[in-house]
Parts: structure tokens; sequence; C-alpha cells
């Protein structure tokens, strides 16, 4: 079984200051993880995913993760923020294994960016 | 290459009516799946179709179906829908392939029922 937990379904930063949104995950096989970012009323768009290629993951938008095994941890990061961030995040985890294209999701964070 | 699309953006229905619910995946996906997102219980799976299949299945009851066609379209049905049916109807599509296969997702389907 997998799970993704998201700590802090709301938070605040200003703009220009350091966003980290946090996640962790569980599973009992390797996993895939993903940050997804979602604008009112739209879909859900890809930020960058973990593929076990590199442990620091580059995305777009200025958005990086780095995912850490021993703390089964894959939080989400970006130096400086903007006001156009201002949406709700969310993490996810599929395995290698089974019924990978199944994405599990954490709760959501809502990030607010003020002026 | 044009995203994938859904077909209604938004719908209301009335508790017991049906309601269909389409979606068109990314031209050469083979994979799409459907989630429900809700306030109280986030986004959660509901079905993966791969190749006309129904391959993957959430912890959903029989109301709620699904199919795809030849040409990878897919349609979600709800029979008898519910109150708590009211969600926001995500459709994503892939390549179809295991494990790190993105999920893209289209602007979803806003399912309101009085």
């Amino acid at each position: 079984a997998q799970s993704v937990t998201q700590l802090g379904s709301h938070v605040s930063v200003s703009e220009g200051a350091l966003v980290l949104l946090r996640c962790n995950y569980s599973s009992s096989v390797p996993p895939y993880l993903f940050w997804y970012v979602q604008y009112p009323n739209q879909g859900l768009q890809l930020l960058l995913k973990y593929t076990s290629a590199a442990t620091l993951v580059k995305g777009i938008n200025g958005f990086e993760a780095e995912f850490k095994k021993s703390e089964t941890s894959f939080h989400l990061t970006k130096p400086s923020a903007h006001m156009s961030d201002a949406a709700e995040y969310f993490c996810a985890v599929s395995s290698a294994s089974g019924s990978a294209r199944q994405l599990t999701f954490g709760s959501g964070t809502q990030l607010t960016v003020l002026p | 290459k044009a995203g994938v699309t859904q077909t209604p953006r938004y719908l209301i229905k009335t508790r017991g009516q049906q309601v269909t619910l389409s979606c068109s995946p990314i031209s050469g996906h083979r994979s799409v799946s459907w989630y429900q997102q809700t306030p109280g219980q986030g986004l959660q799976f509901l079905f993966e179709y791969f190749s006309e299949t129904q391959r993957n299945k959430g912890n959903f009851p029989g109301r709620f179906s699904g199919r795809q066609f030849s040409n990878s379209r897919s349609e979600m049905n709800v029979s008898t829908l519910e109150l708590g049916d009211s969600a926001l109807y995500l459709c994503a599509s892939s390549l179809g392939r295991a494990g790190a296969d993105t999920q893209y997702f289209g602007p979803g389907t806003r399912l309101t029922v009085l």
C-alpha cells in the first residue's frame, strides 16, 4: 500500500521568500513521486517527477524537490516566491510495480503569497 | 499538441439521475484514468482504461462505471446520483507505461447534484 502525507494544509510566504512544501510518502516498493499544481477552476499541472535517475529534481517555474529515502521525504522548494505561485500543490506517489499507473495523492497544500 | 479535453465543464443534475462525462486524451496516449476530487476526500482514483479495457479500479461503488473507445476517448457514467457525488471529476491521459508514466490532466468536469 502507498500513502502520502503533506504537512501543512495552508502555507503563507511573502513574495521573494523561500517556499517549502513538505511531503512524506510510504511505499513498500521503490516509489515514483510527483508534484502537481492546481490553479482555481483548473486541472492539475505537473511540476516535476522523481524516477530514481537523480535525487534532486528540477521542475518548471523554478521549483525543485529532493528525494531523501532515509527520511521518506520529497519536499518541494522554490528560492523566491512569486505572486503567481499562489495555488494548491499536491504530492503524489505511484509504485514501480503492480498498479503503477494509479496515483495516490496527498491532501494538498494551499500556498498563499503575500505582497 | 492539444491537451486533455473534458466535456462538459459544468453539469447540474438532481438526485437519482444519471450522468455521462467525456474525456479526449492527448493524441497518442492510450491510457485514460479518472479521479474524483472533493473537499472532504481529496483526490481519489476511480479507474483506468487502456486499449478499451479497464486495467485498474479504485474503491468506488458500482454506480460508477466507464468505458474507452478505439480512439482512446473515454466516458465515465454515474447512475442514480447522490448528493455526495458532487465533485470535480478529472481525467488524465498517459502513454500507459508502468511506473514513471506521467499523467496529464484535463480541466475537469464540475458536477453538482441537487
